[in-house]
């Protein structure tokens, strides 16, 4: 069965700061794995979406890695601004299945 | 493109009553998702449908029914409604063609408590 682990579960870093978000899978056998962002409130905001055969992704100052032997993903978010404030959520979609299995997510908070 | 579009965005319910929540996308997709998200917890799916005409369970069905009369339509039934399904709703939907890109587009949910 798969699971999904977010760590930290929480995270708060002044502006400017360059910073790291990880997720871990226990099942390799993935078909994509997607983040997303969650503001308070709010639905669920697609960022990047990385098939099991890519390495990385990016879009603007997000760059998120797949190591899929290891069960890892990583969302760096460069010089961070408070508008990134949010909870981000990892995301992962088995081969052969349909639904996705979400993390508990990263609660970030950037301060001015 | 409106996307993905849900109604209510909050409701009350009393204990043993039915509703309807509404999901519509307008991206002419042909997966769409049922997801309820509890305080501290992941999303979790609740039904699916992979065409107009076809669904299935997801993790956490029970106490809930889905249809998929047409693509665009996909709502979610509570009959009975129990306190234990207190949550926030959310509808999504992607396109389902084999390869290329597969993000799941998301609803702005729907908070619902049941007291």
């Amino acid at each position: 069965k798969q699971e999904v682990t977010q760590i930290p579960a929480a995270l708060s870093v002044p502006e400017g700061e360059n910073l790291v978000l990880n997720c871990s899978f226990t099942d390799s056998a993935i078909y994509n794995l997607q983040w997303f962002r969650q503001d308070p409130g709010k639905g669920l905001t697609s960022l990047l979406l990385i098939q099991s055969s890519q390495r990385e992704q990016t879009s603007g100052r997000l760059n998120a890695s797949l190591d899929k032997s290891s069960g890892r993903s990583t969302l760096y978010i460069a010089a961070s601004q408070p508008g990134d404030s949010a909870t981000y959520l990892c995301a992962v979609r088995n081969t052969g299945f349909q639904k996705l299995v979400f993390g508990t997510g990263t609660r970030l908070l950037v301060s001015p | 493109n409106a996307g993905v579009t849900q109604t209510p965005k909050f409701h009350i319910l009393k204990i043993g009553q039915s509703m309807t929540l509404q999901c519509t996308q307008d991206m002419n997709h042909n997966y769409m998702y049922w997801y309820r998200q509890d305080p501290g917890m992941g999303l979790k799916l609740i039904y699916y449908s992979v065409g107009a005409g076809i669904t299935d369970k997801g993790e956490v069905p029970n106490g809930y029914n889905v249809s998929r009369s047409t693509t665009e339509d996909f709502p979610l039934r509570l009959e009975l409604a129990a306190p234990s399904q207190t949550s926030v709703y959310f509808c999504a939907s992607r396109p389902g063609t084999s390869g290329g890109y597969n993000e799941q587009f998301f609803g702005p949910g729907t908070r619902l408590t049941v007291l």
